[in-house]
């Protein structure tokens, strides 16, 4: 079955430095996959999604993620962490028609 | 509505009342989810809903929950005899299609239910 696991509950990165939050999922067909944001008191807010289209994909606020079968990953990316992108992320994979999600990774950035 | 609301956004209530827990989607999202988030955790899939029919409801952790959806829109989580372990923020979802053809949730700021 479909599922993704997020490794690292917690990453903390310094403003300016490179943001990286790790996603690997297992699906038995070619996946959907998406990253969500959620500020605090807030509801998740789509940052992009992969839909079979090209391997790397740009959302919002200057992240991007790299579809990368060999590695069954899709890792989030950022060159240059600003303070407003404290928040948690989430990845997520269609199962069927829902999404599954990860457990989420909390980003602190520090000044 | 031009985006998901969700009400109340708070909730606290004492253990064995029932709750009713409120959503109303994006207008003309044929695709409503409900998602449970608890401390510390992800976010846990409870029911999923077509129209008006709940093609999925796999997640509902015990029969004390159930939900509905009326006119194809406005959805009710309804929690019977809460439960401690039932405090957690619910998260409530639409989609114009289901993800599986590639369009993502929009979801709505959940409401924190605090069951003392």
């Amino acid at each position: 079955a479909q599922s993704v696991t997020q490794l690292g509950s917690h990453v903390s990165v310094s403003e300016g430095a490179l943001v990286l939050l790790r996603c690997n999922y297992s699906s038995s067909v070619p996946p959907y996959l998406f990253w969500y944001v959620q500020y605090p008191n807030q509801g998740l807010q789509l940052l992009l999604k992969y839909t079979s289209a090209a391997t790397l994909v740009k959302g919002i606020n200057g992240f991007e993620a790299e579809f990368k079968k060999s590695e069954t990953s899709f890792h989030l990316t950022k060159p240059s962490a600003h303070m407003r992108d404290a928040a948690e992320y989430f990845c997520a994979v269609t199962l069927g028609d829902k999404l599954i999600f990860g457990t989420g990774t909390r980003l602190q950035v520090f000044p | 509505g031009a985006g998901v609301s969700q009400s109340p956004s708070n909730k606290v209530t004492e253990k064995g009342k029932d709750v009713e827990l409120r959503c109303d989607p994006i207008s003309g999202h044929t695709a409503l989810y409900w998602y449970r988030q608890s401390l510390g955790q992800g976010l846990e899939f409870l029911i999923y809903f077509q129209g008006n029919s709940a093609p999925d409801k796999s997640g509902l952790p015990s029969d004390r929950f159930s939900a509905e959806r009326t006119g194809g829109s406005v959805s009710t989580l309804t929690i019977q005899r809460t439960q401690q372990e039932d405090s957690a923020v619910y998260l409530c979802a639409s989609s114009l299609y289901s993800p599986g053809l590639n369009y993502g949730y929009t979801f709505g700021s959940g409401t924190r239910l605090t069951v003392v």
